[in-house]
């Protein structure tokens, strides 16, 4: 079946450092890809999404490249804040509307 | 926005009561809603497709006789946990499909804690 597997946390930065979050993807045909955000004490918030292969996503400094070739959708902040401490999960999508396969999220804390 | 509530945010109950968790599309309609079950510092795991005007849809392993889903209306879900036991304790989450390509909303969350 579909799954997603992403590094595990947690990851303690400092303010201003690069975050790199690794995620990959096993799945059949072309799904689209996308990365969750959830911060202390709320639901899930979409950060950013590709749908296709080579699309880039990007929201709020966080980018992410969907790369079939490497089954890959990395997420990366050339810059991060404390703010930006939150639970980052990646996630696949076989199509619109239908459910997402989550991977097991990877906790951030950056200190200032 | 699109906003899904979810209500309670956080419920307590007793060993062996049941427990209904409401999950609302407030400003569009969703024929479609999905529960996920989240432990504590895991991942999301889907339980149910919620499907408006018929039978939900579970995924393997998940007992649906425990966890009844009954998407009533278009803006309306509810997941009731049956004779809840500690293992119960969790945190569900709902969430639909938007209009919009590939938009998926989620609602805040319910922590459940069965004593």
């Amino acid at each position: 079946g579909d799954s997603v597997t992403q590094m595990e946390g947690p990851v303690t930065l400092s303010e201003e450092a690069f975050l790199t979050i690794n995620c990959t993807y096993t799945a059949t045909g072309y799904p689209s890809l996308f990365w969750y955000v959830q911060y202390p004490g709320e639901g899930l918030q979409l950060l950013l999404k590709a749908t296709k292969a080579d699309d880039k996503g990007s929201n709020k400094g966080f980018e992410a490249t969907y790369r079939k070739e490497t089954t890959s959708f990395h997420l990366e902040k050339g810059s991060v804040q404390v703010s930006d401490s939150a639970v980052y999960f990646c996630a696949l999508q076989k199509a619109a509307g239908n459910k997402l396969t989550f991977g097991g999220g990877t906790r951030v804390l950056v200190k200032p | 926005g699109a906003v899904v509530s979810q209500h309670p945010s956080w419920v307590i109950c007793k060993s062996g009561t049941s427990v209904k968790i409401e999950c609302r599309s407030l400003d569009f309609q969703a024929t479609t809603m999905f529960w996920y079950r989240q432990f504590p510092k895991q991942s999301l795991m889907l339980m149910a497709t919620s499907n408006e005007g018929s039978k939900a849809t579970y995924e393997q392993g998940v007992e649906k006789d425990k966890f009844l889903i009954n998407h009533a209306s278009l803006t309306l879900s509810t997941l009731t946990v049956t004779s809840a036991h500690p293992e119960d304790s969790s945190f569900y989450i709902c969430s639909a499909p938007g209009t919009g390509d590939h938009e998926q909303y989620f609602g805040p969350g319910t922590r459940l804690t069965v004593t």
